[in-house]
């Protein structure tokens, strides 16, 4: 069965700390993964997507397939970096599974 | 480009009416998908169009849900009768056809609250 999982519901840093969300996933084929986030009152957007190997606003994630892991890191978290976050996995087809999501809160 | 327009913007109704939800994608996106949030859980896929066509209706709770995509365009999702359980976000979807890799863009959801 598809499944995302991110074990933290909430995760507090202090700005300027690095960060990391954590990301697992349960796929038996090869996974398209993608990082999803939605800011105070604004709509949920792709942030990054493991195909394109990119940083987005300071962020990077590495697909690591012997832990079936996609974690969202940061070296230094910055304020406006407080939002809701959600990995999501696109297996078979079009269809994308989203896991529970993260909310980041950074601290001045 | 116009994003993916959804209204309402929210919507109170009370147990047992019916509310119907619409979705405009992307001009020239021919996937659209629902997906709800549900307080303190995570997006749920409810179901995909391919153009007018479903695609995959698996993620539809019961019969209560019916799902249209008249001509292709817009779409609607219609609650009916509505039930306390189906308060929640909804979120419509679009993403360009064959676009293996690419992620979607999405509306800003219509919050639905069933009292």
């Amino acid at each position: 069965a598809q499944r995302v999982t991110q074990p933290e519901k909430l995760l507090s840093v202090f700005k300027g700390a690095p960060v990391e969300l954590k990301c697992n996933y349960s796929y038996s084929g090869s996974p398209e993964l993608f990082w999803y986030v939605q800011y105070s009152r604004q709509r949920l957007q792709l942030l990054l997507r493991h195909i394109s190997r990119e940083s987005i606003k300071g962020f990077t994630a590495d697909l690591n397939k012997g832990e079936t892991s996609f974690h969202l890191k940061k070296p230094f978290a910055q304020e406006e970096d407080s939002a809701m976050y959600y990995c999501a996995l696109k297996g078979g087809g079009f269809k994308t599974i989203f896991g529970a999501g993260t909310r980041l809160f950074v601290k001045a | 480009e116009a994003g993916v327009t959804q209204f309402p913007s929210h919507s109170v109704i009370e147990k047992g009416q019916t509310v119907t939800l619409r979705c405009d994608p992307i001009s020239g996106h021919d996937n659209l998908y629902w997906y709800r949030r549900v307080m303190g859980k995570e997006i749920k896929f409810l179901l995909h169009f391919v153009k007018e066509s479903k695609q995959d209706e698996s993620g539809m709770p019961n019969n209560r849900f019916l799902a249209e995509r008249t001509g292709g365009t817009y779409s609607t999702l219609k609650v009916q009768p509505a039930e306390l359980e189906d308060s929640g976000v909804y979120f419509c979807a679009s993403s360009q056809l064959h676009a293996a890799g690419y992620g979607y863009t999405f509306g800003s959801g219509t919050r639905l609250t069933v009292v």
